[in-house]
């Protein structure tokens, strides 16, 4: 079975400043692949970011990079340099594969405040 | 062109009707899902197609019955709606294996 854990509910960072999402996760199969989304209040699951297992650098997207650390099943999101747009719920995300099932497993989320 | 479509975004409805959304991909996609996003935001798998085959149904009630007429559409039917079906059901895809998922805007149902 897999799963995702991100432990902070919410998190405040200040404009222009850098801030950290984590997320954990476990899961048996030997291949998958990590995401992470933004769910800003007007509600859509907008992608940000996506890391392979087997890939050996860190995945960027302009200001979002992924921290991927397999041994310690960590999958962090680094956003640099914060705007008031990043503001929203972020959620961490992995697919796993059990023959031809492919699916999503979606963390608890974390709720991000960028102040002034 | 909206990549992966739901309607309706907005369904009120009273307890014990049956309603459906429905979900369609342009992206040539070969795998579905419906997810229920709950009022704390959790987002749920409910049911996986691929190829129009289901592929997972996690324990979700007999009341759900998802229907897939081809690759392109995945629609879901609720029966006998109750108030604890009041979510964002978001409808999604991806092709096996491959990249991200795609999702829909979303359908806020509120059951009264």
């Amino acid at each position: 079975a897999q799963k995702i854990t991100q432990t902070q509910p919410g998190m405040f960072v200040q404009e222009k400043e850098a801030v950290t999402l984590d997320c954990t996760y476990d899961t048996s199969d030997p291949s998958y692949g990590l995401f992470w989304y933004k769910q800003p209040s007007s509600g859509e699951m907008i992608f940000l970011i996506y890391q392979g297992s087997y890939d050996q650098q860190n995945a960027t997207e302009g200001r979002y990079s992924l921290n991927f650390q397999k041994a310690r099943k960590s999958a962090n999101l680094v956003i640099s340099a914060s705007q008031l747009g990043d503001s929203a719920m972020y959620f961490c995300a992995m697919r796993g594969y059990t023959g031809t099932a492919s699916k999503l497993t979606f963390g608890t989320g974390t709720r991000l405040q960028v102040t002034l | 062109d909206t990549a992966v479509s739901q309607t309706p975004k907005y369904l009120v409805t009273q307890m014990g009707n049956d309603k459906s959304i429905k979900c369609e991909q342009n992206l040539g996609h070969d795998t579905m899902y419906w997810y229920k996003q709950d009022s704390k935001k959790f987002l749920k798998i409910m049911f996986s197609y691929n190829n129009k085959e289901l592929i997972i149904n996690e324990t979700v009630p007999n009341r759900f019955s998802p229907k897939s007429p081809d690759k392109a559409h995945l629609n879901l039917h609720i029966n006998s709606l109750e108030l604890g079906d009041s979510a964002v059901y978001f409808c999604a895809s991806t092709r096996y294996g491959q990249g991200q998922a795609f999702f829909g805007q979303g359908t806020r149902l509120t059951v009264v």
